[in-house]
């Protein structure tokens, strides 16, 4: 089973704040990360599929980072806004396979007007 | 495009009976998964489907489980007989089959089995 980790757990910030938050995965088989993000009675919804090392993406005030070499991913988001509030779960493919993917736990946030 | 629709939305039971999910993914993906998303593990990946065909059902957990795809635009997820350990979110996603393409979920169905 792959070994994804997200930190930290949960995070409350004010509006306008910016933040960021990591998710580690196994750096051998590597093939691609995807960051989703999660509202609560929602379905996830797919923010960034990142395949290269040293990959930046970006939309709107989220962005993401990516190390394939030591196993890593940023997520950033600048300017928090209420509506930001939501679980962000980061999912490598897992072994090098190119359709499964192990989700980490999740990073919850908490944006507070 | 309507997304990934998934029906019922929530479904209450008693165990022992049989449960059957449901699954539309959007037109044209040829890539369809079951995943289940529990307290404990997250969400798991159960079954993925590519042409219709299955190719990885290593994450269903028992044979109480079973997944068609009888075409490109309908799948099912059984469970008979259903569990209290059952109760769960059940996830649908599709996607172009293109790699590394991004997996599309359906809104899932809240699984309650008393």
């Amino acid at each position: 089973i792959l070994n994804v980790e997200q930190s930290p757990q949960s995070l409350h910030v004010q509006e306008g704040d910016s933040t960021n938050f990591t998710c580690s995965f196994p750096s051998s088989n590597f093939y691609a990360l995807h960051w989703y993000r999660w509202e609560t009675a929602k379905s996830p919804e797919a923010l960034f599929v990142m395949t290269l090392n040293g990959d930046e993406k970006k939309k709107g005030r989220i962005s993401a980072t990516l190390n394939t070499k030591e196993g890593y991913s940023y997520l950033y988001i600048k300017g928090s806004q209420p509506e930001d509030s939501a679980t962000y779960l980061c999912a490598p493919n897992s072994g090098g396979s190119n359709y499964k993917l192990t989700f980490g736990k999740g990073t919850l946030l908490t944006v507070n007007p | 495009d309507a997304g990934v629709i998934q029906s019922p939305r929530h479904e209450v039971t008693e165990m022992g009976q049989e449960v059957t999910l449901r699954c539309k993914p959007i037109s044209g993906h040829n890539s369809l998964f079951w995943y289940r998303q529990t307290m404990m593990r997250g969400l798991e990946l159960l079954i993925y489907f590519n042409n219709n065909v299955p190719i990885d059902d290593s994450g269903m957990p028992e044979d109480r489980f079973s997944a068609k795809m009888p075409n490109a635009s309908f799948s099912t997820l059984k469970i008979q007989p259903s569990e209290p350990r059952d109760s769960a979110v059940y996830f649908c996603a599709s996607r172009t089959g293109t790699s590394p393409d991004t997996q599309y979920f359906g809104p899932g169905t809240r699984l309650t089995v008393l």
